[in-house]
């Protein structure tokens, strides 16, 4: 089955400690990207990925890290959470433009709430 | 800077009447047009796009979107609601400006009362 997982689905941590969120993909997606959702901003793009070992920003990347060493992998690295990184995560992935496959679609996964205190 | 609005926080219907949520974009160049649909404690999940063409397009569960370059608008409809169709709605827009950005509206609550 074609998904994009998410793990942790739910964390609850403290201010400074560094977690990782994972993201995964099966259907061999070049594109990859982490969004964020807060009521009333709606979903707002943190980094994104062309490809292997390529990433770019989102428009609200402070505070998170990504890495893209393989192709189906794109973590989410928070070095040192704070409260207002309090937040529902979404990884997304779809095939690269310009391919013949390509639908410009993006395949979310299920989320991860994250809660810094 | 491209950006898009989403004008109503929440729009509501009654079952069998037609539904339209509103969306209007600004962008530099065509716009890559999207329109996604979130289920309670759910991912997103696509309903349909406008790349180029016609400028109806149909997408999943009966939707359909209107684009309007004139007025910069992709209204989402459906001739018909469902109280199955109540959940948050999307619209977003590719940045055509060499980048992979996608950015989203900031999501319109749909509730279709029996």
């Amino acid at each position: 089955e074609a998904q994009v997982t998410q793990n942790p689905r739910y964390l609850i941590t403290v201010t400074g400690k560094k977690l990782t969120v994972t993201c995964s993909q099966n259907m061999n997606h070049e594109y990859m990207s982490w969004y964020r959702q807060d009521p009333g901003l709606g979903l707002r793009q943190i980094y994104y990925s062309m490809n292997v070992e390529v990433t770019d920003k989102g428009d609200v990347p402070e505070g998170y890290k990504v890495s893209r060493k393989e192709k189906r992998n794109f973590p989410l690295i928070l070095e040192s959470p704070s409260p207002n990184q309090t937040s529902l995560y979404f990884c997304a992935s779809c095939a690269a433009s310009g391919r013949r496959t390509s639908t410009d679609t993006q395949y979310f996964g299920p989320g991860t709430r994250l809660t810094v205190l | 800077a491209q950006s898009v609005a989403q004008p109503e926080d929440q729009v509501n219907v009654a079952e069998g009447n037609p539904l339209t949520v509103k969306c209007t974009y600004s962008v530099s160049g065509n716009p890559y047009l999207f329109w996604y649909v979130q289920y309670p404690n759910r991912g997103l999940q696509f309903l349909l796009k406008y790349i180029t063409g016609d400028n109806l397009v149909k997408g999943s569960y009966g939707f359909e979107a209107e684009f309007n370059k004139s007025q910069t608008s992709f209204h989402l409809k459906k001739p018909s609601a469902l109280v199955s169709d109540s959940a948050l709605y999307f619209c977003a827009v590719r940045d055509m400006g060499g980048t992979y950005k996608y950015i989203f509206g900031t999501g319109t609550r749909l509730k279709v009362l029996a």
